[in-house]
């Protein structure tokens, strides 16, 4: 079965400093991944997805990610990191056949302090 | 070039009654899904639509239901609303690889 899992629920990071947040992900052939930002009552803004080609991707905001197969991971990160930053981030998989359904993993909560 | 919009934004319900949520993809995407949104739960998968179809459905009972226009809107209906279905419900249009989440609708069950 298709899983996503982030193992973090908070990440607390300073203002400046590199971040990081944890994706890895379980799905049978080739994956489709995605990060995506929600910001208090808002929806899911897309950050970046990676479908194939190069393992670095570069998303929007300074943020890019690194798919790695023999890990199954998808971390996201960011060189230095703003207050502005701080929200909730998704990580998703496109489930295989031909459907458009996305697999959530439960969200991590980026805090960044001034 | 327009978002999905989702209308309404916010929506207070009595339990027992019903509700229906709209959803308009961006111009040109034939495929819409709605998922929907709670602290316990996370974001789960309700169903997709595709060219007026139902293509995938989730695991949620009955009394969530659905359909898609020819115009390609989007329409998600809860019969006999319960508090448990207070949520964030999202729509997402997609087209080749892409995905594109509307602003959501917050229903309140009272």
């Amino acid at each position: 079965a298709q899983s996503v899992a982030q193992p973090e629920d908070q990440v607390n990071v300073a203002e400046g400093n590199p971040l990081t947040v944890k994706c890895t992900y379980s799905v049978s052939g080739n994956p489709y991944l995605f990060w995506y930002v929600q910001y208090p009552n808002r929806g899911l803004q897309f950050l970046l997805k990676y479908i194939t080609g190069d393992n670095l991707v570069k998303g929007s905001y300074g943020f890019e990610a690194e798919f790695n197969k023999s890990q199954t991971s998808f971390h996201l990160k960011k060189p230095s990191a703003l207050v502005s930053d701080s929200a909730l981030y998704f990580c998703a998989v496109r489930s295989g056949g031909a459907t458009n359904k996305l697999i959530f993993g439960t969200g991590t909560l980026l805090a960044v302090q001034p | 070039k327009a978002g999905v919009t989702q209308t309404p934004r916010y929506l207070i319900k009595t339990r027992g009654q019903q509700v229906t949520l709209s959803c308009s993809p961006i111009s040109g995407h034939r495929s819409v899904s709605w998922y929907q949104q709670t602290p316990g739960q996370g974001l789960q998968f309700l169903f997709e639509y595709f060219s007026e179809t139902q293509r995938n459905k989730g695991n949620f009972p009955g009394r969530f239901s659905g359909r898609q226009f020819s115009n390609s809107r989007s329409e998600m209906n809860v019969s006999t609303l319960e508090l448990g279905d207070s949520a964030l419900y999202l729509c997402a249009s997609s087209l080749g690889g892409s995905y594109t989440f509307g602003s959501g609708t917050r229903l309140t069950v009272v």
